[in-house]
């Protein structure tokens, strides 16, 4: 069965300071990647998607993150990190022939911003 | 444009008690689903519906019925709420152009003792 692996559940970073965010996928294709963030007491929030193309993706916010499938990985990443990321970052992944929306989710990481 | 909504923000249940969850969004989308957030677990499928009239099992649906009369809400009930089911209820919407973009409301803490 699919399954996504975030390895990390509580990261600490410095502002300013560079960020990876680890999610590690299991799938016999291609898979459709997402990350979605929830900031404290809200609902999830789309940051960026994977389906084909170029590995490197940009979302929203500053974040990319890039497709390696040698490594089944698809890492969150932003060179500088502001008080504001803060909040719980989940890598999801769309079961093996669904076209209904459904996701598998990651069991989360917690990102914690130090002033 | 409210987006998606759900009402109670939180609930405290007796276990055999029961209850309804709603959800409503105002953006037309056909896709809805009702999540589960549980510490360590990330979010699980519960129910999950492509149209007004249809709903569809998710990943962990016992002990949940749903119901979606109209496009635009999309309800959870707990026919005998059981510990178990204390969690965080997480509903998200999606339109069919971009299945994978969801929107989902802020959440019903329920706590059922």
């Amino acid at each position: 069965a699919q399954s996504v692996t975030q390895p990390d559940i509580h990261i600490t970073v410095s502002e300013g300071a560079s960020l990876e965010l680890r999610c590690n996928y299991s799938y016999g294709a291609t898979p459709y990647l997402f990350w979605y963030v929830q900031s404290p007491g809200q609902g999830l929030q789309l940051l960026l998607k994977y389906f084909s193309g170029d590995t490197l993706v940009q979302g929203i916010k500053g974040f990319e993150a890039e497709f390696k499938r040698s490594q089944s990985s698809f890492n969150l990443r932003k060179p500088s990190v502001h008080w504001s990321d803060a909040a719980e970052y989940f890598c999801a992944v769309v079961p093996f022939s669904s076209n209904t929306g459904k996701l598998i989710f990651g069991q989360g990481t917690t990102l914690q911003v130090k002033p | 444009n409210a987006g998606v909504t759900q009402t109670p923000k939180f609930r405290v249940l007796k276990t055999g008690q029961s209850m309804t969850l709603l959800c409503a969004q105002d953006m037309n989308h056909e896709y809805m689903y009702w999540y589960r957030q549980d510490p360590g677990m990330g979010l699980r499928l519960i129910h999950y519906s492509v149209g007004e009239g249809t709903t569809a099992k998710g990943e962990v649906p016992d002990g949940y019925n749903v119901s979606r009369l109209k496009k635009q809400n999309f309800l959870l009930g707990l026919e005998s709420a059981a510990p178990s089911q204390t969690s965080v209820y997480f509903c998200a919407s999606s339109n069919q152009r971009d299945l994978y973009e969801q929107y989902f409301g802020p959440g019903t803490r329920l706590t059922v003792t």
